[in-house]
């Protein structure tokens, strides 16, 4: 599976859009972007996933770049639950099954 | 609730003795997942299961950790003779048979080895 980098941690004020990013420079043609989310003493709770077309949903949106070495996670209105430790996740997709390689993500500080 | 259920949540227990942990994945799911978290660290995969077939065992899985799932639905994860570096959160996840069809996790068991 490609690997990801993501900044150790990020701030933001609460209503106000959280964008978090990813780096997947290495991504293959069949890798998937997957985005889980780990808030303190819970296990990692799936947001979104996408391979090349933008995705969104009622948690999040995922923008994905036309050259799909990077991503971005949206949360259009942070609010304080959203803060989490945040994992993007670039999965290799075949006939078979495929586990998911966390790294140690982003720390997302939400702030009145 | 049909999530991914894990019991017990926290358990304490001594060097040496042996512990085990259930999983029981969401209903109609056919794979499953048990993963190790460590404080700090992201979740790293330990094994997996295709119904009631072991598939996949990483190498953090020693030879004192044994999973199972006879039956093709829960599953139990057991340690023997714990050692302090077995302290850790394990996480069970699982999915259904679509190959892109995402994991999802229980809330974990938190395992304290004194």
């Amino acid at each position: 599976d490609a690997k990801t980098t993501q900044p150790p941690s990020m701030d933001c004020a609460e209503g106000r859009a959280a964008n978090l990013p990813c780096n997947h420079s290495t991504i293959s043609g069949n890798e998937y972007v997957y985005w889980y989310r780990q808030i303190h003493s819970q296990g990692p709770q799936y947001i979104i996933h996408g391979l090349k077309n933008n995705e969104t949903n009622e948690m999040a949106s995922l923008i994905i770049t036309e050259d799909r070495k990077s991503s971005t996670l949206i949360l259009p209105h942070a609010t304080l639950r959203d803060t989490a430790v945040y994992y993007c996740i670039v999965r290799t997709l075949n006939s078979g099954y495929s586990t998911l390689t966390f790294g140690k993500g982003t720390m997302l500080l939400v702030s009145p | 609730d049909t999530g991914v259920s894990q019991d017990p949540r926290h358990k304490i227990t001594k060097r040496g003795q042996n512990v085990t942990f259930r999983c029981d994945p969401i209903s109609e799911h056919n794979r499953l997942y048990w993963y190790r978290q460590t404080l700090g660290q992201g979740p790293e995969f330990l094994t997996y299961f295709q119904n009631e077939a072991q598939l996949e065992k990483s190498r953090l899985l020693s030879d004192r950790f044994s999973a199972e799932r006879p039956k093709g639905s829960f599953s139990t994860l057991e340690i023997q003779r714990t050692e302090q570096g077995d302290s850790a959160m394990y996480l069970c996840a699982s999915s259904s048979d679509t190959s892109y069809s995402p994991l999802h996790f229980g809330n974990g068991t938190r395992l304290t080895v004194t």
